[in-house]
């Protein structure tokens, strides 16, 4: 069945690089993507994977593994900015192209 | 200003009222979806209009009544609601339904049903 795992919440200090994982079980595979959302904010888009590797975007990358149904985004030189919670979303052909969606994880980033 | 808006950012109404939130998109998309948003939870599609067709219900009470006038605003009509219908309602569109760039969304309206 659908099924989307991330982390509930993160702490990571300011300066430094945080992971943030997700994994997925989904059937018909057609893209991963990255949204941020700040308190009372709509969610923005990060990024986008389709393909197995490494996609750097300035201080943010993410990262797929399809035959691991893995993902993680790296946020790296962190800045309080940052403090948001990060969706991590599938999207399923079997599905009629709908976004299936992870919980969130809420990343404090500390001084 | 995100392309999508939301209005209004705040509701409050009781389980008798009727209200409606709307959304409109800037963008030149020609899909359009609604999406309820609670704490810790992922989100939970509700609708989905392709050409201003509704493509998508998934299983929502009916309640709630969408409607799609063109391609630019989509509307969520709300009657008799249950207090465990509070939540962020979150619009978003999309160039079509596969787009590398996902959804735009709109700020959402938060609704407290009292």
């Amino acid at each position: 069945g659908q099924n989307i795992d991330q982390p509930t919440e993160m702490t990571a200090t300011e300066g430094a690089i945080v992971q943030i994982n997700c994994t997925y079980q989904t059937s018909g595979f057609n893209g991963l993507f990255w949204y941020q959302q700040h308190a009372g904010e709509a969610p923005t888009f990060l990024s986008y994977n389709v393909l197995d590797g490494l996609e750097e975007k300035g201080r943010f990358s993410s990262f797929l593994s399809r035959s691991k149904g893995y993902s993680y985004l790296l946020l790296k030189e962190l800045q309080m900015k940052d403090s948001a919670s990060y969706l991590c979303a599938v999207r399923e052909k079997d599905s009629n192209y709908q976004l299936i969606w992870g919980a969130g994880t809420k990343l404090i980033i500390k001084p | 200003e995100t392309g999508v808006t939301q209005t209004p950012r705040h509701l409050v109404m009781g389980m008798t009222n009727k209200k409606s939130l709307k959304c409109e998109q800037h963008l030149g998309h020609n899909a359009m979806y609604w999406y309820k948003q609670s704490a810790k939870k992922p989100l939970e599609l509700m609708f989905v209009y392709s050409l201003e067709e509704r493509v998508e219900n998934n299983s929502v009470p009916s309640r709630f009544s969408p409607e799609c006038p063109n391609s630019s605003h989509l509307f969520l009509h709300l009657h008799t609601l249950q207090p465990e219908d509070s939540a962020l309602y979150l619009c978003a569109s999309s160039q079509g339904r596969d787009s590398i760039y996902g959804y735009t969304f709109g700020s959402g309206t938060r609704l407290t049903v009292v």
